[in-house]
């Protein structure tokens, strides 16, 4: 079946400008997770939704940031002004249950890069 | 706070060898752990997980143990392939999920 998907798969934007990296999660799944991988670093947790409810917003580095689901499925993930220090790779996961995380289904990423 | 501290990399072996990577974990609750991989080019992948202290977790060959008195999670496997070289990443969850900095593992035929 139809894992994760992310889009795009890669992103490249000039200082200041706007982005939204679009996450698909798996059918079905309650939970979704945005991650933050820096180079050669593990991801760092973002936000988390159940359903369309944003339960956790506390990774977020500044509120450049911001993360919707609004129909509880496809979830954006749109960072305003970007500055260099942004450029990572943006990660997101799924997971059938609510509540306490199980396991995690990870999607490819999306590379972004702030020229 | 909750955290994963995990050995550097990158670690060399050749095939066949015995591998251990390594990790410890510090927690306020009773977390469940993950190992979870990463091959050249792909999307994190579980490799295992272990929900209570003494668990094992076992998957393709690798093994891992919950060991509470010691907070540790060690990643082993008896006899490595080249197929096996990738980046390995443990974790916890407990709200949310903690990640260690992840090793990669080189395997020379």
């Amino acid at each position: 079946g139809a894992g994760v998907s992310q889009s795009p798969r890669y992103k490249v934007a000039k200082r200041g400008q706007d982005v939204a990296l679009r996450c698909d999660p798996i059918s079905g799944h309650v939970s979704l997770f945005w991650y933050q991988q820096a180079l050669g670093q593990g991801p760092e947790f973002l936000t988390y939704f159940q359903n369309e409810a944003q339960l956790d917003k506390s990774g977020l580095p500044s509120d450049r940031f911001f993360a919707e689901r609004p129909e509880g499925s496809v979830s954006t993930l749109k960072i305003q002004r970007t500055q260099q220090e942004d450029s990572a790779v943006y990660l997101c996961a799924s997971s059938q249950p609510a509540g306490a995380p199980d396991t995690q289904y990870f999607g490819p990423g999306t590379r972004l890069t702030v020229l | 706070g909750d955290s994963v501290t995990q050995m550097e990399g990158p670690v060399t072996l050749s095939e066949e060898a015995f591998l251990t990577i390594n990790c410890t974990y510090t927690a306020t609750g009773y977390p469940s752990l993950f190992w979870y991989v990463q091959y050249p080019g792909e999307g994190l992948q579980l490799l295992l997980k272990a929900t209570k202290a003494d668990d094992k977790g076992s998957n393709k060959g690798f093994e891992a143990t919950y060991r509470k008195e010691t907070t540790s999670f060690h990643l082993e496997k008896g006899s490595v392939q080249v197929s096996d070289s990738a980046v390995y990443f443990c974790a916890l969850s407990l709200n949310k999920f903690y990640f260690g900095s992840g090793t990669k593992l080189n395997v020379k035929p």
